[in-house]
């Protein structure tokens, strides 16, 4: 089974900076999936990036961009100009190339944004 | 269109009591997940079904745990005999499920609470 760590439980950043969460993960397949969730306290999983391991270019959405390193297995979340709505756990998730596309999650980080 | 909707959305039982869990997908999603989030063991991956395939049952923690998904939409989760070890909260997710790397979407969870 595959294991995603994310080793940094608890993250505080003031508003507008930048905060930078980080995730390994451990396979020996060549093709995977790669993505980050976010939990507010709502509890409503909501996606926030996904990356195809086949890509080389980093994924970005607005605020939020990755930096995926495929040899290192590491696939680190960068957020830019933080909102107060930013303030969530965030998890990332493996999802191999095969089987029941079931995913594979981190222990998560809280992020919380400072006014 | 609407998302995952889960209900009810708390539930608070008596040890030894059954229960069950209701997701209704995003309409158009073969793909449907049940994971369950712990304080103790983050997100696992319960059950998975696509379309009239056979579910994957591999993640279910015991025989107490069962669940049906009637005419490829509505899920049912049902724990019998419920313990205090299977407070938690349950997240249904839905996808289109192709083989791609499709992205899940999550519901809001139903947080169970055993007494």
């Amino acid at each position: 089974a595959q294991t995603v760590t994310q080793s940094q439980p608890e993250m505080s950043v003031q508003e507008a900076e930048t905060v930078t969460l980080s995730c390994t993960y451990d396979t020996s397949e060549n093709n995977y999936y790669l993505f980050w969730y976010k939990q507010p306290p709502s509890r409503q999983m909501i996606l926030v990036i996904r990356q195809e391991a086949y890509k080389q270019q980093n994924a970005t959405e607005n605020r939020f961009s990755v930096n995926f390193q495929k040899a290192a297995k590491s696939f680190s979340l960068k957020i830019s100009d933080s909102q107060l709505g930013d303030t969530a756990m965030y998890f990332c998730a493996f999802r191999p190339p095969y089987g029941n596309n079931r995913l594979a999650f981190g222990k998560g980080n809280q992020v919380v944004v400072i006014p | 269109g609407a998302g995952v909707s889960q209900s009810p959305s708390n539930k608070v039982t008596e040890k030894g009591k059954d229960v069950e869990l209701r997701c209704d997908p995003i309409s158009g999603h073969t793909a449907l997940y049940w994971y369950r989030q712990s304080l103790g063991q983050g997100l696992e991956f319960l059950i998975y079904f696509q379309g009239n395939s056979a579910p994957d049952k591999s993640g279910l923690p015991s025989d107490r745990f069962s669940a049906e998904r009637t005419g490829g939409s509505v899920s049912t989760l049902t724990i019998q005999r419920t313990q205090q070890e299977d407070s938690a909260v349950y997240l249904c997710a839905s996808s289109f499920g192709t083989v791609n790397g499709d992205t899940q979407y999550f519901g809001p969870g139903t947080r169970l609470t055993v007494l």
